[in-house]
């Protein structure tokens, strides 16, 4: 079975640092890109990060950007994010998804590439309270 | 960034009724549109992507369309299972996502 399981999250200070893992099992985890995503109380989704399959490459949304690190140990089937100087504005569950791709021919020999996010996890929840 | 603008925000609907809600993109997105459910305390779960695809193992009752900046989804004949909010999300470039739709039951 494809999963995604979270974990790490909890009650940290303003300014102070949090790790997130997410463990993925029942599929090949380095060929994948993955996501970060969080949902503060009561709101809606928001994308956080990415990281491409082998780790070189990465992006951030502006909110977390100089603050928070996605990485990925392969070798380990694992998902990090490092939250650093961290804001009550950060309260959120945090969800890692698998990035998703379907190749779509179209004419005249060329493709079009749709990217979606097909597995989530649970999600942890990450509270930043003094 | 391209903003994602999803309408009504909520809505009220019976069992059996046909429920559409828009999506409307701050450009063009060409297809690059995925649509997800999330129930109370629960994960998104993926119904459709590159705007009309039904993810595997999703009912029929459910379908998108759309192109250019605005999509639609619309789920044909309301099942109590249904009732949760709906989000869309946009690939085109860096992933955001539109504010949701509420379904309830009326």
């Amino acid at each position: 079975e494809v999963q995604l399981v979270e974990s790490g999250g909890g009650l940290v200070q303003p300014g102070g640092s949090l790790r997130l893992s997410c463990a993925a099992s029942g599929f090949t985890f380095s060929s994948y890109w993955m996501h970060w995503v969080r949902q503060a109380p009561g709101k809606g989704l928001v994308w956080v990060s990415r990281i491409n399959s082998d780790g070189s490459s990465t992006s951030y949304a502006d909110s977390v950007k100089g603050r928070f690190t996605i990485s990925r140990d392969n070798a380990k089937n694992t998902l990090y994010l490092q939250m650093n100087s961290l804001r009550a504005e950060d309260t959120a569950v945090y969800y890692c998804a698998r990035d998703a791709i379907v190749v779509v021919p179209a004419a005249s020999l060329y493709y079009y590439y749709y990217y979606y996010m097909d597995v989530w996890g649970k999600g942890t929840t990450v509270t930043v309270s003094s | 960034d391209i903003q994602m603008t999803q309408s009504p925000s909520s809505l009220s609907a019976s069992v059996g009724d046909r429920v559409t809600i828009t999506c409307r993109a701050s450009q063009g997105i060409s297809n690059s549109l995925a649509w997800y459910q999330q129930k109370p305390g629960k994960a998104p779960k993926l119904l459709l992507y590159a705007a009309s695809r039904l993810e595997s193992g999703v009912p029929s009752r459910f379908s998108g369309s759309g192109s250019g900046t605005d999509y639609t989804l619309t789920i044909s004949s309301l099942q109590p299972e249904d009732f949760a909010t709906y989000y869309c999300q946009q690939y085109y470039s860096t992933p955001t996502f539109g504010g949701g739709t509420k379904v309830e039951i009326k």
